[in-house]
């Protein structure tokens, strides 16, 4: 049978250019936000983190943007590298019960064009 | 940061058997590990929540007894797909969450299912 929702959403940069990654997440209630980035057959890595009562962190030429009115969250990237090439996932966490769960979203391409 | 790993990390195996996937924290203790799932060009898609000595806690829609879990010390976890089927064939990809929220992923499984 056909298949759906097998494209990734791509964002394709030149080297050199900045980034912005977009993300919607989907429960008012989560408190804590993740951005993985996945390179193909690997696991995620953690990139950054940010809790619900900031709405900005900087890290290492990343920096993550969280709107709680809108559920937004945003991954911003400098100077983009070709090693930045990957698919980043934002990631939610929210109560579960007895254990967090974390909860990830659809994933953007990141394509670095030399 | 911590360590991951998955063993296997590539099993191709006949219709109707079972394959075992092991999950170890390697320089972390995990109270709590979690396994997702991942079609090509998806997202993770979270299986089951692993407790140390405890019953896993299956998300709706995966079957307990075809996925069976087992979370035996503080620093393994197995998923054992039973009677696997080549709709079964996936990347499958554990954690393990430290005592913050903060989840370290492994490098994942690739199953193929003949």
């Amino acid at each position: 049978g056909e298949s759906v929702g097998l494209h990734l959403p791509t964002l394709s940069v030149q080297e050199g250019d900045n980034s912005i990654i977009n993300c919607a997440y989907s429960n008012s209630a989560s408190d804590y936000f993740i951005w993985y980035k996945q390179e193909s057959g690997k696991g995620p890595q953690f990139i950054i983190d940010i809790r619900s009562n900031m709405d900005k962190r900087q890290g290492q030429r990343v920096t993550v943007l969280l709107n709680k009115t809108v559920k937004h969250l945003s991954l911003q990237i400098a100077a983009t590298q070709p090693g930045d090439s990957a698919v980043y996932f934002c990631a939610e966490m929210f109560d579960g019960g007895a254990t967090n769960k974390l909860i990830f979203g659809t994933g953007t391409l990141l394509a670095v064009q030399p | 940061g911590a360590v991951v790993s998955q063993h296997p990390s590539w099993v191709i195996c006949k219709s109707g058997t079972s394959v075992k996937i092991e999950c170890r924290s390697l320089d972390f203790q995990a109270t709590t590990m979690f396994w997702y799932r991942q079609f090509p060009k998806q997202s993770l898609m979270l299986m089951a929540t692993s407790n140390e000595g405890s019953k896993a806690t299956y998300e709706q829609g995966v079957e307990k007894d075809k996925f069976l879990i087992n979370h035996a010390s503080l620093t393994l976890s197995t998923l054992t797909v039973t009677s696997a089927h080549p709709e079964d064939s996936s990347f499958y990809i554990c954690s393990g969450k430290t005592r913050s929220d903060t989840q370290y992923f492994g490098p994942g499984t690739r199953l193929t299912v003949l």
